[in-house]
């Protein structure tokens, strides 16, 4: 069974620095691409983040660019999200989701990021 | 960035009844490899989405076969047959083109 765990959420203050990170497990983390992937308090989705199976292609939205950071350690079947200079525009549930030929298929249940002085 | 665009913002139906949801796209999604990325997703209420139909018309694993997508280039549908309780929630479709991967703003889908 495919399982996706996120951690390392919580509440931070605006400009703080905190990093996600999502444990894989049920395949092999190696051969996919995963996503980074939000959604405000009652909005819809929104693209993050996204990282291929060997790290050689990452892209990012614009609204996060220069401040996150995505990256991978497949040793330990681990994604991870630096996020840096968090904004109140930041706090989300944050999603990581597998993807592989253009199908982002498996979602974790999500972590919380609140940024609030 | 391509623009999703889902209508209707809600809709209410009757159990066993059917709905539509229409997806447009601001630029085909069609890529030069013959493959449309168009996905199709629900969200039931306090739970993460789940995957319905990929490449405009293919079941994901598990889905029940009430769920059925069409369309092509720009436009797309998702049909839901004889729905159930279980099918309450938001839908989202996403195109898979090019970065950034982007969504519709959601289609909500109630019971009568």
């Amino acid at each position: 069974e495919v399982q996706l765990v996120e951690s390392g959420g919580g509440l931070v203050q605006p400009g703080r620095s905190l990093k996600l990170s999502c444990v894989a497990s049920g395949f092999t983390f190696s051969n996919y691409g995963m996503n980074w992937i939000r959604q405000a308090p009652g909005k819809g989705l929104e693209w993050v983040a996204y990282i291929s199976s060997g790290s050689s292609y990452i892209y990012y939205a614009e609204t996060v660019k220069g401040r996150f950071t995505i990256s991978r350690d497949n040793a330990k079947n681990t994604l991870y999200l630096q996020m840096t200079s968090l904004r109140s525009e930041d706090t989300a549930l944050y999603y990581c989701a597998r993807h592989t030929m253009g199908i982002t298929d498996y979602w974790g249940q999500g972590v919380m990021v609140t940024v609030s002085s | 960035d391509i623009m999703m665009t889902q209508s209707p913002l809600s809709v209410a139906v009757t159990p066993g009844e059917s709905a539509s949801i229409s997806c447009r796209s601001s630029k085909s999604l069609l890529h030069s490899n013959g493959i449309t990325y168009l996905s199709w997703y629900l969200q039931r209420p306090e739970k993460s989405p789940q995957l319905l139909i990929y490449q405009i018309s293919n079941l994901a694993s598990g889905v029940s076969d009430r769920f059925s997508g069409s369309g092509s280039g720009t436009d797309f549908t998702l049909k839901i047959s004889k729905v159930e309780t279980e099918d309450v929630g938001i839908y989202y479709c996403v195109q898979f083109l090019e970065v950034p991967w982007t969504f519709g703003g959601g289609t909500k889908l109630e019971l009568k």
